[in-house]
């Protein structure tokens, strides 16, 4: 199984500022994935980085907005822009982890004020 | 409705007795999984069925896929206070060549001790 980490495991931000959010896998893996969690809420697939092309992102989420780097077959960040209350949600990442099973990362809990 | 829609919604059970907790989806799947959140914290893997499987055990763990019916159980046997969680489905219907999960709104499960 892979063993994937996240920092910061929580932030409280300012609206309006940044956060950057890193994961680091420990094995290659060619794609990760980035899901954001509302309070209260499931899980929903933000984008799909790829290394060495640009992410691709779901229906409701884009670039300018959660900007995502894929610099290696390890590691992938992912930048929460311009936030709001409504950003505060926890964000997971995950990788595949051998016959179709996906790991995910513990996650990190956002809160903008 | 959303696709990997879980039933019921909260349950609440006594420690030692079993738990059942289900799952339906609307699309053609390559595979079904289940995980487990504690408290907003990151998601465990517990357990993959793939398409043309009926039944699989892991431990405690037994779940079942229908996909004529689209649904699947996860039943939880002899719970335990430690088993009080958050359970999710997710479907994934990309044919194993994305790995794009696509979550239910999950199942609170408290065992009381």
């Amino acid at each position: 199984s892979a063993v994937i980490s996240q920092k910061p495991s929580r932030d409280i931000c300012q609206r309006g500022t940044s956060l950057t959010i890193q994961c680091q896998v420990d094995s290659q893996v060619t794609m990760m994935f980035w899901y954001r969690q509302q309070p209260g809420q499931s899980l929903t697939l933000i984008a799909t980085a790829n290394q060495g092309s640009e992410a691709t992102y779901e229906s409701g989420f884009v670039i300018d907005k959660f900007p995502i780097s894929r610099p290696n077959l390890t590691f992938s960040t992912l930048t929460v822009s311009n936030m709001s209350p409504e950003d505060s949600s926890i964000y997971l990442c995950s990788g595949p982890g051998g016959g179709d099973t996906q790991y995910f990362g513990p996650g990190t809990r956002l809160t903008v004020l | 409705s959303q696709q990997g829609e879980e039933d019921p919604q909260a349950l609440s059970i006594q420690e030692g007795e079993n738990a059942t907790m289900n799952c339906s989806y609307k699309t053609s799947i390559n595979n079904l999984q289940w995980y487990r959140q504690n408290s907003g914290r990151g998601l465990v893997h517990l357990i993959l069925i793939r398409s043309n499987e009926r039944e699989k055990h892991s431990g405690r763990l037994r779940v079942t896929l229908d996909t004529s019916k689209k649904s699947s159980s996860l039943l939880i046997t002899a719970s335990r206070a430690a088993d009080t969680a958050s359970y999710f489905c997710a479907t994934d219907q990309s044919g194993g060549s994305n790995y794009k999960l696509t979550f239910g709104k999950g199942t609170l499960l408290t065992v009381n001790p």
